[in-house]
C-alpha cells in the first residue's frame, strides 16, 4: 500500500521567503506525482504534475522536483505572498489511483 | 468550463438516514473517483471507477455504495448514515492514459446528527 508523508505539518514564513515543502512516498512504481492547494473551505486546485519520467517542473515561482528511486519530491515556491497561504497537498498516482499525503499548511505573514 | 461539478454543497442528516451525493465531469474522462476528508487524515479513497461500467472499492467503502450512471456522471449513496461519515467528500476524475492529471469539485460538506 502506497503510503505518503509530507513534512512540516505547518509552516509560518515572513513574506519573501522562498518555501520548501516535502512529500516522501513508499512505492517508488509510480505513474506520476501532482501537486495541489487547498484554500480553507474549498476544493483542490491542481498546481504541477511531474510524470515519473521527468526531474522537475516549472510554473511561474513554483517548482516541483522529483526523485522516483528515493521516494521523494519537493515543492518550491520562490519569494512568498500573503496569497501563498493555502494547505498543499501532494497525491502520488499509481494505476487509477491517487494516495494523498495530509498536506503542509502554509502561512506567510505580511 | 464547470470541469467537476459536485451537489449539494452543504447536507445535515441525521442518523439513519439514507441520501446520494452527485458528481458530473464534462471533460471526457474516463476515470472518476469519490475521496473523504477528515482533519489531519488527507484524503482517504473511498471508491472509484476505471472506467464507464467497471466500479472498485477504495480505502474506506464501508458504509457507501456507488453508482457510475454513464461517463459523465458518478453518484455516492449513504444507505443508513452514521456520524462517523461526517466529512467533506470530493470527487475527482482523470484521463485513463496520458498525464492522468486529477480535478477535483468543490466538495460537499455533510454533517450527521
Amino acid at each position: 500500500k502506497q503510503e505518503v508523508t509530507q513534512i512540516p505539518a505547518a509552516l509560518s514564513v515572513p513574506e519573501g521567503e522562498n518555501l520548501v515543502l516535502n512529500c516522501s512516498f513508499t512505492d517508488s512504481a509510480i505513474y506520476n506525482l501532482q501537486w495541489f492547494r487547498q484554500d480553507p473551505g474549498k476544493g483542490l486546485t491542481s498546481l504541477l504534475l511531474i510524470q515519473s519520467s521527468q526531474r522537475e517542473q516549472t510554473s511561474g515561482r513554483l517548482n516541483a522536483s522529483l526523485d522516483k528511486s528515493s521516494g521523494r519530491s519537493t515543492l518550491y515556491i520562490a519569494a512568498s505572498q500573503p496569497g501563498d497561504s493555502a494547505t498543499y497537498l501532494c497525491a502520488v498516482i499509481n494505476d487509477y489511483k491517487l494516495s494523498f499525503g495530509a498536506g503542509t499548511t502554509v502561512t506567510v505573514r505580511a | 468550463n464547470a470541469g467537476v461539478t459536485q451537489t449539494p454543497k452543504f447536507q445535515v442528516l441525521k442518523t439513519g438516514q439514507s441520501m446520494t451525493l452527485q458528481c458530473a465531469q464534462d471533460m471526457n474522462h474516463n476515470s472518476m473517483y469519490w475521496y473523504r476528508q477528515d482533519p489531519g487524515m488527507g484524503l482517504r479513497l473511498i471508491y472509484y471507477s476505471a472506467s464507464e461500467g467497471t466500479t472498485d472499492k477504495g480505502e474506506v467503502p464501508n458504509g457507501y455504495n456507488v453508482s457510475r450512471l454513464n461517463k459523465r456522471e458518478f453518484s455516492l449513496r449513504l444507505e443508513s448514515a452514521a456520524p462517523s461519515q461526517t466529512s467533506v467528500y470530493f470527487c475527482a476524475s482523470s484521463e485513463v492514459g496520458g498525464l492522468r492529471e486529477a480535478f477535483f469539485g468543490q466538495g460537499t460538506r455533510l454533517t450527521v446528527v
